[in-house]
């Protein structure tokens, strides 16, 4: 199985900062057809997880553009430019390269 | 308007069978590329998948649980059931049906496993 490890595990920030979740594959993500299956997942408290971006760094329709994805390969980023109140939650990575489909830790983020 | 909706028993005792049936609409599984699945997570913890059905009827399930999970599809009930066998507590979690490419999530069911 792929391991998905996330750092930091909690991110305190003050609003309008700009905060940054770090995500590392025990293997390359990149897929025979070429594509990079790399998604980053928001969960808020209470709620079910919501899909923010898909293979990097597409956003899902919707998803405000602070929120941005990058990386290649093994590590990956996501960024959130300036985090406002309703950012607070957990963020999860998960790779769909490979089967099984793996998830990170998540990274917890909350207003300082 | 995709929607999806889990449903079930809240609590099973240990050593049962749990099944779960996921309930969608504004999409078919008869849908080339189409697959539908199941996530669970135990309180306070991250993420677990559990396997997949797709259009074709290809299953694809978590490796430590494969042997516990049945995955099946009603293309005319626009269904999805999970069947999971010998349940224990630590089974104990939020159950997620799920479109394969994770853009759209039911609200989940939360299962206890206790006698």
């Amino acid at each position: 199985d792929i391991v998905m490890t996330q750092t930091p595990l909690s991110s305190a920030v003050t609003l309008g900062q700009p905060a940054s979740i770090s995500c590392r594959s025990s293997q390359s993500l990149v897929h025979s057809d070429g594509n990079t299956y790399l998604s980053w997942l928001q969960q808020r408290p209470g709620q079910p997880p919501r899909l923010l971006i898909y293979k990097i760094s597409n956003r899902l329709s919707g998803v405000p553009d602070r929120f941005s994805g990058s990386g290649a390969g093994t590590d990956f980023t996501l960024k959130i430019s300036r985090v406002e109140a309703e950012d607070v939650g957990v963020y999860y990575c998960m790779q769909s390269t490979q089967f099984p489909l793996t998830f990170g830790g998540g990274t917890k983020v909350e207003i300082k | 308007q995709i929607t999806l909706k889990e449903s079930g028993p809240t609590l099973v005792k240990p050593t049962q069978t749990l099944t779960l049936t996921c309930t969608f609409s504004g999409f078919s599984l008869n849908t080339s590329g189409v697959g539908v699945g199941w996530i669970r997570q135990p309180p306070g913890k991250a993420l677990e998948w559990l396997g997949f059905i797709y259009w074709n009827d290809d299953k694809r399930y978590s490796p430590s649980l494969k042997t516990r999970l049945t995955i099946t599809k009603d293309t005319s009930k626009n269904h999805v059931v999970l069947t999971m066998t010998n349940m224990d507590p630590v089974d104990t979690a939020t159950y997620y049906c799920a479109r394969a490419n994770a853009a759209y999530w039911g609200p989940g069911t939360l299962v206890t496993v206790s006698s």
